[in-house]
């Protein structure tokens, strides 16, 4: 079963413009991890929130975590033509101690020049 | 360092032949792991290997195998394809289960069963 489910699942920007894509969950968990995935290849690791923060960092990505709406957030600024990509949420659900991460479908984004 | 390596990149079986995916990583990670992804979802665990010499099932084990050989190969086992078995195949890596820690992926077999 898929935790997380990323909205929207299609999304078209221009370069320069922000791309916002969220995912909800179900159950409570650890951490919540951003991957991205470019066309044809595997997935890259963006960002990591554990359950105890509330937003975090890094260059140009913002990731916000609302655990009581069981919720998580990806902002990317200024986008470029290389973050066209999809973008998957995967949740760390705290009832399995393996560190098994449940991923969504993923949010593909366009970014057009 | 290569990361984690997947043999091979693309394989065509016909329905009922069997065959064996390759993953390898350099990283010195204690947990693999073998996904599938299918078209419109995401990547759903097949089976894991938390540390050298442990194996368990994940969301979708029916119709495969692993074996942890060490601790850098894990290989998945196709013993009969069949055609729901088409999908694209990931290796990942992790440090230590338990642990919150990213996971690095290697590039993917590309399944097809005729």
């Amino acid at each position: 079963s898929q935790q997380g489910e990323e909205d929207p699942q299609a999304l078209s920007i221009q370069e320069g413009e922000n791309a916002t894509m969220n995912c909800s969950y179900k159950t409570s968990i650890n951490n919540l991890q951003w991957y991205r995935q470019n066309s044809g290849r595997g997935l890259v690791h963006l960002i990591l929130i554990r359950s105890n923060e509330r937003e975090k960092h890094s260059g140009r990505l913002r990731v916000t975590l609302d655990t009581s709406k069981k919720s998580s957030s990806l902002l990317i600024t200024a986008s470029r033509a290389a973050d066209t990509a999809s973008y998957f949420c995967a949740t760390d659900p705290v009832a399995d101690s393996w560190g098994k991460l449940q991923f969504g479908a993923g949010t593909q984004v366009v970014v057009t020049p | 360092n290569a990361g984690v390596t997947q043999t091979p990149k693309f394989q065509v079986l016909k329905t009922g032949q069997s065959m064996t995916l390759q993953c390898a990583q350099d990283m010195n990670h204690n947990s693999m792991y073998w996904y599938r992804q299918d078209p419109g979802m995401g990547l759903r665990l097949i089976y894991y290997s938390a540390s050298e010499g442990t194996t368990d099932k994940g969301e979708v084990p029916n119709g495969y195998n692993v074996s942890r050989l060490n601790k850098r190969e894990f290989s998945l086992r196709l013993e009969s394809a069949a055609p729901s078995q088409t999908s694209v195949y990931f290796c990942a890596s992790s440090g230590s289960a338990g642990v919150p820690n990213e996971q690095f992926f290697g590039p993917g077999t590309r399944l097809t069963v005729l």
